[in-house]
């Protein structure tokens, strides 16, 4: 079945950094991908959608800057935080449309903790 | 801003109880979708509704798309210690492109 990898799994990175966050799909090529935030014991929210070959969308209140997506191939998306602050650290999942019926599939999420 | 209102928020319960969890909205809805997500990874799709009345089960789980396409539950059968999780049921509207809307989500313990 559509597998979609995340890269990587946790990472701690210093305040002022930046962070690269790679989503891939395994077996299917996703024109659109999905970056979601999740905090402790919330439920997951939209920060952006991926096309490939043209620019993301961004949700509201979501800083472009500062959340950079590229989405330049079919199977892969990256998500970089930029110049990260100790309030960015966050559980942050991506998810692939697989082209069956409304099918999501999610990978395996990379918690971020900026110290 | 959420649009799914889900409850319970938390449920603990005994092994071998029966579950059920909802989510209504006061907007449509063309896709429900039932995810499960254990500590530290991300959701795994459980259930996927399609059609207003649709009833489908996976294995001890059954969900069913309201008749008025604004709501959802998911029940949970006979349970087991393994299906501690946060379940979460998510939205597709015919509106929002490809977008999901979650809602906050189910924290289920179980008790062997």
């Amino acid at each position: 079945g559509a597998v979609v990898s995340q890269h990587p799994s946790r990472v701690i990175c210093k305040s002022g950094t930046s962070v690269k966050i790679e989503c891939r799909s395994l077996d299917f090529q996703a024109t659109t991908m999905f970056w979601y935030r999740q905090f402790p014991k919330q439920s997951l929210m939209l920060m952006a959608t991926s096309n490939e070959g043209s620019k993301a969308t961004y949700e509201q209140g979501v800083e472009k800057d500062k959340f950079l997506i590229n989405h330049a191939s079919l199977t892969l998306s990256t998500l970089t935080v930029t110049s990260a602050h100790p309030e960015d650290s966050s559980f942050y999942i991506c998810s692939a449309r697989t082209g069956v019926a409304y099918g999501y599939t999610f990978g395996s999420g990379t918690r971020l903790t900026v110290v | 801003g959420q649009q799914l209102n889900q409850s319970p928020q938390s449920m603990f319960i005994q092994e071998g109880e029966d579950v059920s969890m909802n989510c209504t909205s006061s907007s449509i809805f063309n896709t429900w979708l039932w995810y499960k997500q254990e500590p530290g990874e991300g959701p795994v799709l459980l259930i996927a509704l399609y059609k207003a009345g649709e009833l489908t089960s996976n294995g001890r789980l059954t969900a069913q798309f309201g008749i008025t396409r604004k709501d959802s539950f998911l029940n949970i059968s006979a349970s087991i210690p393994s299906d501690v999780g946060i379940y979460f049921c998510a939205g597709q509207k015919e509106t929002s492109g490809s977008r999901l809307t979650f809602g906050e989500g189910t924290q289920l313990t179980v008790n062997p």
